[in-house]
């Protein structure tokens, strides 16, 4: 199994703080690189997917940045909110299918 | 929006038992999936379906099998509940087989006790 690794596994921030972790992945065949968030007691939903090397994709205060030469994607959030507590996923599709595989994840709080 | 819909969002069951999850998606996506979420471990896809009556085996499909008799309902079967079974488990669809860009819509999620 071709792992997709995420670091850090956890993050404690404050409110205001900006903070940006890391998805790497195999960088060979490469399709796509998605991002999810996960808030507790909800369904994960789809942030971004990157397809292109240099992809740079914003949502609010949330972007996240691709380099596909060396297998490695950023998720950044400025000024981070209590309500960016959750657990960021990427994933990673394996193959010319969709059978996706997840990184374990970071879990971000955010303390007011 | 699409929606996807899981039958329980808590379940509890007993070692031994046949134990069946259902999902449910209303948008005419062609793939559905389920994952099992356990801590650390990250989200681990079990069984994927691209169409009715065809399915394809995950990372870990040990002691589960599926059915799919209708486009819209992916349903995960326990032949046999064991304790290691306990989890989490989200059912996910996409719309276009073969498109990797594709998001996944996300269930709310089972989580599963095994006693």
């Amino acid at each position: 199994i071709l792992n997709v690794e995420q670091s850090p596994q956890s993050l404690h921030v404050q409110e205001g703080d900006s903070t940006n972790f890391t998805c790497s992945f195999p960088s060979s065949n490469f399709y796509a690189l998605h991002w999810y968030r996960w808030e507790t007691a909800k369904s994960p939903e789809a942030l971004f997917v990157m397809t292109l090397n240099g992809d740079e994709k914003k949502k609010g205060r949330i972007s996240a940045t691709l380099n596909t030469k060396e297998g490695y994607s950023y998720l950044y959030i400025k000024g981070s909110q209590p309500e960016d507590s959750a657990t960021y996923l990427c994933a990673w599709p394996t193959n010319a299918g969709n059978m996706l595989t997840f990184g374990g994840g970071t879990r971000l709080m955010v303390k007011p | 929006d699409v929606k996807v819909t899981q039958s329980s969002r808590y379940l509890v069951k007993r070692t031994g038992e046949k134990v069946f999850l259902e999902c449910v998606q209303d948008m005419d996506h062609e793939n559905m999936f389920w994952y099992r979420q356990d801590p650390g471990l990250g989200l681990r896809l079990i069984y994927f379906s691209y169409d009715v009556k065809m399915k394809e085996k995950g990372d870990i499909p040990e002691g589960y099998s599926v059915s799919r008799e209708k486009k819209e309902r992916f349903s995960l079967i326990l032949e046999s509940a064991s304790t290691n079974q306990t989890s989490m488990y989200l059912c996910a669809s996409s719309s276009l087989f073969g498109a990797t860009n594709e998001k996944l819509f996300f269930g709310s999620g089972t989580q599963l006790s095994v006693l």
